[in-house]
């Protein structure tokens, strides 16, 4: 049973427009959602996160909305850039002293020159 | 700045064969973690440890057995390898309170013959 699911397997956007990938959980005790970024032969990098009690959160071209009622989240990228091509993670954790993250299947995002 | 840093790289076993991959991190954290990567299916937990002394079983942990030597080392070993067990493996840790962000290793890629 997936928690964490990450319906659209790949996405592909020209460089300059907007980037849109979604996510959607089913357990309403996940308090802590974030984001990861990989490329290939390297280990996830942390992207950027929300808390359940926040339903944006913005860093530089990274914004996470959170919709807790419809249990979904989203990265938007703007402006997409080719380095951002990578496969992305959507993850979900329940804050406390047994945290630990569970992880949808990923997207692949291409951003075409 | 090393981070999580897992040992070996690569590795070929054949079925039956035993090992242990190595996993040592210097950030000082209390949580550490062992994922396997498949294709299509995301990120899957194998076992954790929230603390030194402490280890408890994630999404699939049959067929694995860990060790959390001291804070700083996690270790996985398969006792007996599957062919079910060819993946990726990423060690990860992170501390409760620095924004919930789990950091990941560069991986090992192990094939089972």
């Amino acid at each position: 049973d997936q928690q964490v699911k990450q319906n659209s397997p790949s996405l592909s956007v020209q460089e300059g427009r907007i980037s849109i990938l979604n996510c959607d959980y089913t357990n309403s005790m996940f308090d802590y959602f974030l984001w990861y970024k990989k490329y290939p032969a390297e280990g996830p990098t942390f992207l950027i996160s929300i808390s359940s009690i926040k339903d944006k959160n913005e860093d530089g071209r990274f914004t996470v909305f959170l919709n807790k009622s419809a249990k979904h989240l989203s990265l938007h990228i703007v402006p997409s850039q080719p380095g951002d091509s990578a496969v992305y993670f959507c993850a979900a954790g329940v804050g406390g002293s047994n945290y630990k993250l569970t992880f949808g299947k990923g997207t692949l995002l291409t951003v075409n020159p | 700045n090393a981070g999580v840093t897992q040992t070996p790289k690569f590795q070929v076993l054949k079925t039956g064969q035993s090992m242990t991959l190595q996993c040592a991190q210097d950030m000082n954290h209390n949580s550490m973690y062992w994922y396997r990567q498949d294709p299509g299916m995301g990120l899957r937990l194998i076992y954790y440890s929230a603390s030194e002394g402490t280890t408890d079983k994630g999404e699939v942990p049959n067929g694995y057995n860990v060790s959390r030597l001291n804070k700083r080392e996690f270790s996985l070993r398969l006792e007996s390898a599957a062919p079910s067990q060819t993946s990726v493996y990423f060690c990860a840790s992170s501390e409760v309170g620095s924004g919930n962000t789990i950091y990941f290793g560069e991986g090992s890629w192990l094939t089972v013959v």
